[in-house]
């Protein structure tokens, strides 16, 4: 079953305690990329990947890393933290670079005190 | 980036009714395309539309396109109380394509039994 898998799907952390959520994809799919989703804003682009160790910024990239090791993994890693990255994130992976349907993980919770 | 702004923001109707949700974007695409998102999940591909198509069903679902307005509908025919979630539009430009892809804040569809 073709499948994005993030994890953890629900995180309550503390302020300045690294983290990383991870996401994985069994479709041998080229482009991955990380959203976030808050009220009122809709779903923003943090990182797309477009194949491996090829990465870039999206439109509120600040405060995230990721990497691009494996065709199938996109970890998202937030290494300092803060409140106002409480959100709900996504995971996304789709074939190629143009045009194909998009896949969406089922989202990670993440709340930061 | 290229992004889609839905209209209305919100909709709220009779189960049995139609529902209609507009879709417009600024620039040039190589096709469209609709995801919903049931509360608090990720969002599920409904259809794709390409540039060259202006009108594509699938089953209870019709999209039409009309490039020369840069703009999209959606029309959920005899809606049910499952269809009620939130919808996006994506459109997808000719060059970068998926990699900038942010999607707008949606269409909340509430379907009344």
């Amino acid at each position: 079953e073709a499948q994005v898998t993030q994890n953890p799907r629900y995180l309550i952390t503390v302020t300045g305690k690294k983290l990383t959520v991870t996401c994985s994809q069994n479709m041998n799919h080229e482009y991955m990329s990380w959203y976030r989703q808050d009220p009122g804003l809709g779903l923003r682009q943090i990182y797309y990947s477009m194949n491996v160790e090829v990465t870039d910024k999206g439109d509120v990239p600040e405060g995230y890393k990721v990497s691009r090791k494996e065709k199938r993994n996109f970890p998202l890693i937030l290494e300092s933290p803060s409140p106002n990255q409480t959100s709900l994130y996504f995971c996304a992976s789709s074939r190629g670079k143009s045009g194909n349907t998009i896949y969406f993980g089922e989202g990670s919770w993440l709340t930061v005190v | 980036s290229q992004q889609g702004e839905e209209d209305p923001q919100a909709l709220s109707i009779q189960e049995g009714e139609n529902a209609t949700m507009n879709c417009s974007y600024k620039t040039s695409i190589n096709n469209l395309q609709w995801y919903r998102q049931n509360s608090g999940r990720g969002l599920v591909h409904l259809i794709l539309i390409r540039s060259n198509e202006r009108e594509k069903h699938s089953g209870r679902l019709r999209v039409t396109l009309d490039t020369s307005k840069k703009s999209s509908s959606l029309l959920i025919t005899a809606s049910r109380a499952a269809d009620t979630a939130s919808y996006f539009c994506a459109p997808i430009g000719r060059t970068g394509a998926n990699s900038k892809l942010t999607f707008g804040k949606g269409i909340t569809l509430s379907v009344r039994p």
